[in-house]
């Protein structure tokens, strides 16, 4: 059973565009909600993060939204830039020391 | 800015042998993690490590696989006999209290011939 769903497996966002990644969950004891990036041959570092007692958070360019009674959250990417362009992963988590599910990832290419 | 360290960055091995993958997570966190990713594919929870002892473990986490903390500052991902299907990227992971982030390190990329 997957428990945290992501789409789409790609992007293509024209530099200066927006780019959007959902996720979708199914066990609603998780409480953190942190977003991942990754390029290629380095570890996940984290970009964002959200707990379900607000629903967006903003950090310059990039929020996330978050709706509990849908159990879904994304990433929006404001003004992508070509430096953005990595693998981005969705993740959940609850409780104390649990482990992260993660999604399956969004590949993003931001083209100049 | 602390941050997790694994060594190897690259392991070569035949089908077989044992591995030892090791991290130095960031020195004041308790709580640590090993995850795998195979190439091109989503992170996968291995195992979680806390007080000395495994907290949570994953199916993958099988009796091939052994975690230690053999000092204050290690924690190291065993293989006992290594499988090709082994072969993948190992991430260390630690957070302080548990809760929210978890740190990633850079990871050991396994390949098994």
């Amino acid at each position: 059973q997957q428990q945290v769903k992501q789409s789409p497996q790609s992007l293509i966002v024209q530099k200066g565009g927006i780019s959007i990644i959902n996720c979708a969950y199914e066990n609603t004891a998780f409480d953190y909600f942190p977003w991942y990036q990754q390029f290629p041959g380095k570890g996940p570092a984290l970009l964002i993060a959200i707990r379900p007692d607000v629903s967006e958070k903003k950090e310059g360019r990039f929020t996330i939204s978050f709706n509990k009674s849908a159990k879904q959250f994304s990433l929006h990417i404001m003004d992508s830039q070509p430096g953005d362009s990595a693998t981005y992963f969705c993740a959940a988590t609850s409780n104390t020391g649990n482990q992260f599910y993660f999604g399956t990832g969004t590949s993003l290419t931001v083209i100049p | 800015e602390p941050e997790v360290t694994q060594t190897p960055s690259h392991q070569v091995t035949q089908m077989g042998q044992e591995v030892i993958l090791r991290c130095v997570p960031i020195s004041n966190h308790l709580y640590f993690y090993w995850y795998r990713q195979i190439l091109g594919q989503k992170v996968e929870f291995l195992v979680s490590f806390y007080n000395n002892e495994i907290s949570e473990k994953s199916e993958i986490f099988d009796d091939q696989f052994s975690v230690e903390r053999p000092d204050g500052s290690n924690f190291t991902l065993k293989i006992r006999s290594t499988k090709l299907e082994d072969s993948a990227m190992y991430f260390c992971a630690s957070t302080r209290d548990g809760r929210g982030t978890q740190y990633f390190g850079p990871g050991t990329r396994l390949l098994v011939l």
